[in-house]
């Protein structure tokens, strides 16, 4: 079974358009992720939830808009796609963010996102 | 606020010789450390982290890692390459004072020669 799932896994579109990545994670974790890999393959943390509650916004344009309608699940909505929005999102589980340990992430497969 | 540099954004080496990947981090609270891999087209599997305790850490596929507090490194090495370590492997920091985010280097892409 896949622990945390993304869909879709390609997603090809002009610019100004919206549309939506969802993510899905299995694993009864408390805190979902979304990151941004851009062409050059860096990395860079977007949001963070916690219990569906927004823990972590990262300087990222209002476009963006995450939503968590329960903690299994932490969506990407992206209105208005512009050409640099062209990236890979990876979202990411863990256990949560408090407590002595830290908490593993585990991550998604990842949705390519090409703007036309 | 916590940075992480990756010295080589592609590595060459042949198989069955060390594979060695540099990394340094910046942090002001006690950092976790970690490395992960990302095959092409996949997600990112973590390799190894270091959190407390013993800083020589093992992880999966033979891969180790030491953590130096006092040259703020944690290399990465693996005695003999194989063909299927080819990937592209980043190294990140994360603290529990930063809400647990990682904060990944410029990654590294590894190549082996047969």
């Amino acid at each position: 079974d896949t622990a945390v799932s993304q869909t879709p896994k390609y997603l090809v579109t002009q610019m100004g358009n919206d549309k939506s990545i969802k993510c899905e994670q299995n694993l009864g974790h408390d805190t979902m992720y979304w990151y941004k890999q851009d062409s050059k393959k860096f990395l860079k943390i977007m949001f963070s939830y916690n219990n569906k509650e927004l823990i972590i916004n990262e300087t990222v344009p209002n476009r963006f808009s995450p939503k968590s309608p329960d903690k299994a699940h932490l969506n990407l909505h992206i209105n208005s796609l512009e050409l640099g929005d062209s990236a890979v999102y990876f979202c990411a589980s863990s256990q949560g963010t408090s407590g002595l340990d830290y908490n593993e992430q585990f991550f998604g497969p990842g949705t390519r996102l090409t703007v036309l | 606020a916590q940075s992480v540099t990756q010295l080589g954004s592609h590595v060459s080496v042949s198989e069955g010789a060390l594979v060695l990947l540099r990394c340094n981090y910046s942090s002001s609270v006690p950092p976790y450390l970690f490395w992960y891999v990302q095959y092409p087209n996949q997600g990112l599997q973590l390799l190894l982290k270091y959190t407390t305790g013993a800083t020589l850490v093992k992880g999966i596929n033979g891969f180790e890692a030491e953590f130096k507090k006092s040259e703020t490194s944690f290399h990465l090495t693996k005695p003999s390459a194989h063909m299927s370590d080819a990937a592209e492997y980043f190294c990140a920091v994360s603290a529990r004072a930063a809400g647990n985010k990682l904060t990944f280097g410029g990654g590294t892409r590894v190549l082996v020669k047969p």
